[in-house]
């Protein structure tokens, strides 16, 4: 059964910075590409970024919101993908869901900046 | 930028027929994906490569494509069914986006 955890979110203050992880089970991790999507209260989806597999280069896309202040990166060995939020903005409060391929989600986590 | 527009709600009766339209100018020459998300829940892809139901999604959800609007139909809708629906696609330059959302509502 696919398995993605999130975690790391909580408050922090504007102009800080803060990194979440996606813990992976349940699928080959190494071959898939990951994303983040992010919901702020009340609102829709909204992409942010994703990474993809060693055999693609670990090739890495944003969306224009977040280019330049957030990073996705991944480790392999331990199943896990990261989401590195610099510079962030009161905006940027949202739930941050990790998903696999945008197929299988995570249950998210909360990030507010205040 | 690029931008996939759904209706902000449907309604519809029980055992009726829900059609949720997105429409973008890119949709000719990506694939489109459908997602279900009801109060406090992550989304669920109901619909994926325009028409295809991944294992477990109910036979009564439906999608096509039809150039640049495609529709995922609800047949025999339940009250179960009643959710936020997410259209996504991807666009030329090697990022994603959502649609707007549509509301669905089970009178």
């Amino acid at each position: 059964e696919v398995q993605l955890v999130e975690s790391g979110g909580g408050l922090v203050q504007p102009g800080g910075s803060l990194k979440l992880s996606c813990a992976a089970s349940g699928f080959t991790f190494s071959g898939s590409a990951m994303h983040w999507v992010r919901q702020a209260s009340g609102k829709g989806l909204e992409w942010v970024g994703r990474i993809r597999s060693k055999a693609n280069s670990y090739a890495t896309s944003y969306a224009a919101s977040v280019k330049g202040r957030f990073t996705i990166s991944r480790d392999d060995s331990k199943n896990t993908a990261y989401l590195q939020m610099n510079s962030l903005k009161t905006e940027d409060t949202a739930v941050y869901y990790c998903t696999v391929t945008l197929s299988r989600w995570g249950q998210g986590t909360l990030v507010t900046v205040s | 930028s690029y931008e996939l527009t759904q209706p902000p709600s449907v309604s519809v009766s029980p055992g009726q027929t829900a059609r949720i339209t997105c429409s973008g100018d890119a949709l000719p020459k990506q694939y489109a994906y459908w997602y279900q998300q009801k109060p406090g829940q992550a989304p669920v892809l109901v619909i994926y490569k325009d028409s295809e139901r991944p294992s477990g999604i109910p036979e009564r959800f439906s999608g096509s494509n039809s150039g640049t609007t495609v529709t995922l139909t609800i047949s025999g809708v339940q009250a179960e069914d009643e959710a936020d629906y997410y259209c996504q696609s991807p666009d030329s330059s090697d990022t994603y986006v959502f649609g707007t959302g549509t509301k669905v509502t089970v009178l």
